[in-house]
């Protein structure tokens, strides 16, 4: 069964303290990979898509890769308006054009 | 630049009440979905349409039904409201084929007690 399945679920950091989110994922025939940033009561927001391993795409203080089984969303010196969940999105399948969302992991950025 | 729009944000329902919610996008967009977010779950794709005249199923149909009524509208009804179906509906549109680059609505918040 496809599955996306993102860590830490939750995660604080001081402001310009980097880290990495986590994406990993099971699917077959993977067609793309998405990252989507969500704040509080709004709609998510498109940042990145990746199709294939070795892909890597750059926006501000993010960062995103990929490899066969996972991607990571690298955030690097994070400011207090970096935080925000973050959701993790794979379109899989040859007869399908089906996205599965992860749960997401919740972003806070301390000054 | 509005984007997609939503209405109503926020609804309480009594269980068996009725209700649309309305979807609105001014991107030109050809496909266009309905979610819903659960505390603790993904977003899971109720219906979407791939194209004017067009609806599918998604991963959650049961108890909505969906109207694609022209290119830039998609309204998401529930017949009889059930407590099961709390939760934040998300409307989503897109242009290229289907789930590239999805723009998202601000979203409703439903209750039904």
């Amino acid at each position: 069964e496809d599955q996306v399945t993102q860590s830490p679920e939750a995660l604080r950091l001081q402001e310009g303290e980097s880290s990495s989110l986590n994406c990993s994922y099971t699917v077959s025939g993977l067609r793309g990979l998405f990252w989507y940033r969500q704040d509080p009561g709004k709609g998510p927001e498109f940042l990145f898509t990746l199709y294939s391993a070795g892909e890597e795409k750059e926006k501000e203080r993010l960062k995103a890769t990929l490899t066969k089984k996972e991607s990571f969303l690298h955030i690097t010196a994070p400011k207090p308006e970096d935080s925000a969940t973050y959701l993790c999105a794979v379109q899989g399948g040859y007869n399908t054009d089906k996205l599965i969302f992860g749960t997401g992991t919740r972003l806070q950025v301390f000054p | 630049n509005a984007g997609v729009t939503q209405t109503p944000k926020f609804q309480v329902l009594k269980t068996g009440q009725s209700m649309t919610l309305q979807c609105a996008q001014d991107m030109n967009h050809n496909s266009m979905y309905w979610y819903r977010q659960d505390p603790g779950m993904g977003l899971r794709l109720i219906y979407y349409s791939a194209s004017e005249g067009t609806t599918d199923k998604g991963e959650v149909p049961n108890g909505y039904n969906v109207s694609r009524l022209n290119k830039r509208e998609f309204s998401l009804r529930l017949e009889s409201a059930a407590p099961s179906q709390t939760s934040v509906y998300f409307c989503a549109s897109s242009n290229v084929g289907t789930n590239e680059k999805l723009f998202f609505g601000s979203g409703t918040q439903l209750s039904v007690l």
